[in-house]
């Protein structure tokens, strides 16, 4: 099972928005709505920003927000602020049982 | 609010056997569907293994790369996660996270234990 696709890199300004997309197929992104996000600051554990492809668990910012697109789910950061700097994976049930994570986004608040 | 901590982790050689443990309070453990994650060191997350609730079958399932060496267990009642890893390889050096799996979710996460295999 390949790593799904993400940009290995995007910024934004203060107060701008980010977009990051994360690729799959249609036997993983595709083909189920279990697609979640996570933020992982250096050093720390990963935590959950987004779950089922546009759901925001209680305490995350309405900053973050999630959609899907055929094969592409994306995370879309409004309003950038400086702790948003981080690494974020995409996450999707590929059907047999199994998880695929993505690549992994840095991303950069300038 | 729902606690990981895993333990276990240290220096191995290759070839050799390490067991993880991950140590859950604060919710219902005996109806979580329990997950183990790694990330190597400056690489991405993946997957690992989870093992179901015992009410419902308490299988396992596991990442191609582990599949036949590392084998994923529970303790109910201990609230313990266990993570039996044999034949360790270079390439399993990694942080390795537990995680309750919900939903085709992983929430929370513990913070995690280093695994490192080298001669």
């Amino acid at each position: 099972q390949s790593a799904l696709t993400q940009p290995p890199s995007a910024s934004g300004s203060p107060g701008q928005s980010v977009t990051i997309s994360c690729t799959g197929t249609s036997s993983d992104v595709g083909g189920y709505n279990y697609v979640s996000w996570y933020q992982q600051h250096p050093g720390k554990a990963p935590k959950l920003m987004i779950h089922e492809v546009s759901k925001r668990p209680s305490g995350v910012p309405d900053r973050f927000s999630g959609s899907k697109s055929g094969n592409t789910a994306s995370l879309t950061v409004s309003g950038l602020q400086a702790e948003d700097e981080a690494d974020y994976y995409c996450c999707s049930y590929t059907g047999i049982k199994s998880y695929v994570f993505g690549t992994g986004t840095k991303v950069t608040v300038l | 609010e729902a606690q990981l901590v895993e333990s276990g982790g240290g220096l191995v050689m290759p070839g050799e056997s390490l067991r993880l443990s991950c140590a859950a309070s604060g919710f219902t453990f005996t109806n979580a569907w329990m997950n183990w994650v790694r990330q190597a060191p400056g690489k991405g997350l993946e997957w690992v293994g989870r093992i179901q609730s015992k009410a419902h079958g308490g299988t396992t399932e596991y990442a191609a790369p582990v599949k036949g060496r590392f084998t994923i267990s529970r303790d109910d009642s201990k609230s313990t996660l266990y993570l039996q890893m044999n034949s360790l390889k270079t390439e399993d050096t990694a942080m390795y996270y537990c995680t309750i799996l919900s939903s085709g979710t992983f929430d929370p996460w513990g913070q995690g234990t280093l695994v490192t295999v080298s001669s």
